[in-house]
């Protein structure tokens, strides 16, 4: 079955700062890879995603970038701000989604 | 998301016991998914449905049963709880008819096995 990798499990990053969540898979038939963050108490939502046909995609101050080639996918943050303090989950699959252990992401202003 | 909602929202039980963990969703969406999360472990999946009469095993079987008794309704079983059950569980549902992969989460129940 999929493997996903998620580092780092913990970041602290001055708000304003960027921050970066990498993510490694190991089925080669994934072809769907989205980013869900999860505040604290809250159930997780969605946040980007990308298909296995593009290689980033950019929403405002959130990017995500795919190398199929080398399995790994990243998530961008840039100028961060306190409520982008969350946990964040990346995830892999085609028809069911095997998720990362999350990155615990804190802005401090 | 108001269209996914779990019940109950926390639950007390004791070694032993049968108890069923509720979701409904009126987003019309055919899939269906039951996941456990743990601290430092993320979501694992433990059941899921692609339809009214589809039910596949997730990584995490063991223990649980699960009845999709209608489109909008999927039940998670515990036969008997342990406390190693103890844990937040999320449904979430997706609509792949219409070629959504996303995945919508219920507000989670936060299950304690004694």
């Amino acid at each position: 079955g999929e493997n996903v990798e998620q580092h780092p499990s913990t970041l602290s990053v001055q708000e304003g700062d960027s921050a970066v969540i990498k993510c490694t898979y190991s089925d080669s038939a994934s072809n769907y890879f989205p980013w869900y963050k999860q505040e604290l108490g809250k159930r997780p939502q969605l946040i980007i995603d990308i298909r296995s046909n593009v290689g980033e995609k950019k929403d405002q101050r959130i990017a995500v970038t795919l190398n199929k080639t080398a399995k790994h996918f990243s998530l961008h943050i840039t100028e961060t701000q306190p409520e982008d303090s969350a946990v964040y989950f990346c995830a892999a699959g085609y028809s069911t989604l095997t998720f990362g252990k999350g990155t615990m992401l804190l802005v401090s202003p | 998301d108001a269209d996914v909602t779990q019940t109950p929202r926390n639950r007390i039980t004791k070694t032993g016991k049968r108890i069923m963990l509720e979701c409904s969703q009126t987003k019309g969406h055919d899939r269906m998914y039951w996941y456990r999360q743990d601290p430092g472990l993320g979501l694992r999946l433990i059941y899921y449905s692609f339809d009214v009469k589809d039910i596949n095993k997730g990584e995490i079987s063991d223990g649980y049963s699960v009845s999709r008794q209608a489109q909008a309704k999927f039940s998670l079983s515990l036969e008997s709880a342990i406390p190693n059950q103890t844990a937040l569980y999320f449904c979430a549902t997706s609509d792949l008819l219409a070629g959504d992969e996303t995945q919508y989460f219920g507000p989670g129940t936060r299950l304690l096995v004694l």
